[in-house]
């Protein structure tokens, strides 16, 4: 199984820029969708940001969205997130995740993160 | 978009009984999107179940889920030590979690 583990957290001043890194194990890195999500303290889970096996197509939330950028580099078995103008509101744990995508029956598609990091903290405060 | 609610905030319970976690989605999620995560203190978030009962590789027979439409939930038939944690539901189309369920020693 596939394991998967962040990098680059740490604080930040409010404004400034950090880019986290997702180092995976397996060769077969390139094949998977993969995702972001970030945990702030004491609370829930959040999606951050999606792309798919090629890095041609991403998503992100509503809440990153113009600030953060995901990306991969396959060839490293990588995965990256640059946060800029960075906020308070975004600190939290950023852990990466593996999509599966399990067919249930014919034609029926299951999709969930089954592979998670242990996750990296990054603390935006002056 | 699609909100997930998770009742009851907490439960508490002793070793060995029975817990029932539910989760209400604000519009009809398609069973086969909608998944189950615990998560220990200091932990990653583990997949439990997916496609609303299906359970992930290694997980044991006491976690079960159902649930269609807007309601779903997950049943652990007899709590072991280790099951005290956080759960979260969660849906794949689009990605977003419930605020959890956090299941407490009585």
């Amino acid at each position: 199984e596939v394991q998967l583990l962040e990098s680059g957290g740490g604080l930040i001043q409010p404004g400034g820029s950090l880019r986290l890194s997702c180092a995976a194990s397996a060769s077969t890195f390139g094949t998977y969708v993969m995702i972001w999500v970030r945990q702030a303290p004491g609370k829930g889970l959040e999606w951050v940001s999606t792309i798919d096996n090629t890095g041609g197509t991403t998503y992100y939330a509503d809440s990153v969205k113009g600030r953060f950028t995901i990306s991969r580099d396959n060839s490293k078995n990588t995965l990256y997130l640059q946060m800029n103008s960075l906020r308070a509101e975004d600190t939290a744990i950023y852990y990466c995740a593996k999509r599966a995508k399990v067919e249930l029956r014919p034609g029926l598609y299951s999709y969930n993160m089954d592979v998670w990091g242990k996750g990296t903290t990054v603390t935006v405060s002056s | 978009e699609i909100v997930l609610t998770q009742s009851p905030g907490t439960l508490s319970l002793s070793p060995g009984e029975r817990a029932t976690l539910s989760c209400r989605a604000s519009q009809s999620v398609s069973s086969n999107y909608l998944a189950w995560y615990q998560q220990k203190p200091g932990q990653a978030p583990r997949l439990l179940i997916y496609g609303a009962s299906s359970r992930a590789t290694g997980i044991p027979d006491r976690f079960s889920g159902s649930g269609s439409g807007t309601d779903f939930t997950l049943t652990i038939s007899r709590l072991e030590p280790e099951d005290f944690a956080v759960y979260y539901c969660g849906g794949s189309v689009p990605w977003t979690f419930g605020q959890g369920t956090k299941v407490e020693i009585k």
